[in-house]
């Protein structure tokens, strides 16, 4: 089945840094999505994105498909974008498969 | 628009029992997916329902089961539960599912079993 990787699997910043998280998969998909976990385990939708590039504040992500990956971009971090980020992916309806996800801590 | 609501929040069970989850999806929503989470197996595709269809199926034995009623509500069922379906539970709704819509997930039903 199709293989879904995330990295890196750890990162602290300090407060107002910028990251970017990078999402591989191993074969062709017709979406991908992004998502946060906050640390109560509520997950939320960030992007719905099966290629191109979409903008939403700070966030935004970057799927290309062709090569088979995604990113996402955060800017100017806050300590409530701690957490952890999934990255998940439908393979045409044979299954869908969430990466192992990035834990995220931002310090202030 | 309210969310995606899961009941119960938490479950304490014993091994070898059943356990039934419900889930209510947004209005309009006719997909209902549901997901495991595990510290050692992550987010895990359980199944997915449309229009009280199931539509796919993850890799999961058949003691876990599923149902969409005509109002796209949902309900999962683990039978014969063992120690290591202690998990987050968690529920999804989209308009079209998983692989044509943006998923809006639940908070969750904690299932510890004992």
């Amino acid at each position: 089945g199709i293989q879904v990787e995330q990295s890196p699997p750890d990162l602290i910043l300090q407060e107002g840094a910028n990251s970017t998280l990078r999402c591989n998969f191993s074969d062709s998909v017709n979406n991908l999505q992004w998502f946060h976990q906050n640390p109560w385990g509520q997950l939320i939708n960030l992007f719905y994105i099966p290629s191109g590039t979409k903008q939403n504040g700070r966030l935004s992500a970057t799927t290309v498909a062709t090569e088979r990956y995604s990113l996402l971009y955060i800017s100017s971090s806050q300590t409530t974008d701690s957490g952890v980020y999934f990255c998940a992916v439908d393979n045409y309806g044979q299954n869908f498969v969430f990466g192992p996800g990035t834990r995220l801590s931002v310090l202030p | 628009k309210a969310g995606v609501t899961q009941t119960p929040r938490y479950l304490i069970k014993t091994r070898g029992q059943q356990v039934t989850l419900s889930c209510s999806p947004i209005s309009g929503h006719r997909s209902v997916s549901w997901y495991q989470q595990t510290p050692g197996q992550g987010l895990q595709f359980l199944f997915e329902y449309f229009s009280e269809t199931q539509r796919n199926k993850g890799n999961f034995p058949g003691r876990f089961s599923g149902r969409q009623f005509s109002n796209s509500r949902s309900e999962m069922n683990v039978s014969t539960l063992e120690l290591g379906d202690s998990a987050l539970y968690l529920c999804a709704s989209s308009l079209a599912g998983h692989g044509y819509s943006p998923l809006h997930f639940g908070n969750g039903t904690r299932l510890t079993v004992t």
